[in-house]
């Protein structure tokens, strides 16, 4: 079973378009998180969640918005998508928020045209 | 702020060469490091980690000792492997108010010949 999965792999869409990438953890973890890899592999966190709520937004545009219906789910919408937006976005959990470690999915590779 | 310097790649052995990949830090706190892998195609796994100055992370042949007097967390290995062909990152984690959060390095990629 994997443990942080995510979906799409892949997501390749135009600019100005609405997307949304969904994240599971089944290791039972209340803390969740997005992050932001670049084309030079730099790993920036966006946002976390501690059972359902916000606790961490890095000054990230509005145009992303994370939900999380329930703790062991995470989502990523991103509305009117720009050429900067392409990237690999990891989700990771941790089991609470001290963070002796993270386990990170596999990742989604969004390229935007 | 709380930052990771590691150094840069890419970095290109043989097999059974040693291998360091340096790692210094700035924190507010008193942080945690760690090492985190990253295999072609793959998320980070957790390598190693040392939460208190003079302890020894270590797995899979990979060591690392947290070095306050020095701020590093140098990482080492004996012996390398093709199979250690990956990019490597280095980060701390910190308490930023009431939340702690994961700040990495900008990664460093190995690359192993056989």
């Amino acid at each position: 079973d994997t443990a942080v999965s995510q979906t799409p792999k892949y997501l390749v869409t135009q600019m100005g378009n609405d997307k949304s990438i969904k994240c599971e953890q089944n290791l039972g973890h209340d803390t969740m998180y997005w992050y932001k890899q670049d084309s030079k592999k730099f790993l920036k966190i966006m946002f976390s969640y501690n059972n359902k709520e916000l606790i961490i937004n890095e000054t990230v545009p509005n145009r992303f918005s994370p939900k999380s219906p329930d703790k062991a789910h995470l989502n990523l919408h991103i509305n009117s998508l720009e050429l900067g937006d392409s990237a690999v976005y990891f989700c990771a959990s941790s089991q609470d928020t001290r963070l002796n470690e993270q386990f990170f999915g596999p990742g989604t590779r969004l390229t935007v045209l | 702020g709380d930052s990771v310097t590691q150094m840069e790649g890419p970095v290109t052995l043989s097999e059974e060469a040693f291998l360091t990949i340096n790692c210094t830090y700035t924190a507010t706190g008193y942080p945690s490091l760690f090492w985190y892998v990253q295999y072609p195609g793959e998320g980070l796994q957790l390598l190693l980690k040392a939460t208190k100055a003079d302890d020894k992370g270590s797995n899979k042949g990979f060591e690392a000792t947290y070095r306050k007097e020095t701020t590093s967390f140098h990482l080492e290995k004996g012996s390398v492997q093709v199979s250690d062909s990956a990019v490597y990152f280095c980060a701390l984690s910190d308490r930023g108010g009431s939340n702690y959060k994961l700040t990495f390095g900008k990664g460093t990629l190995l690359t192993v010949n056989p």
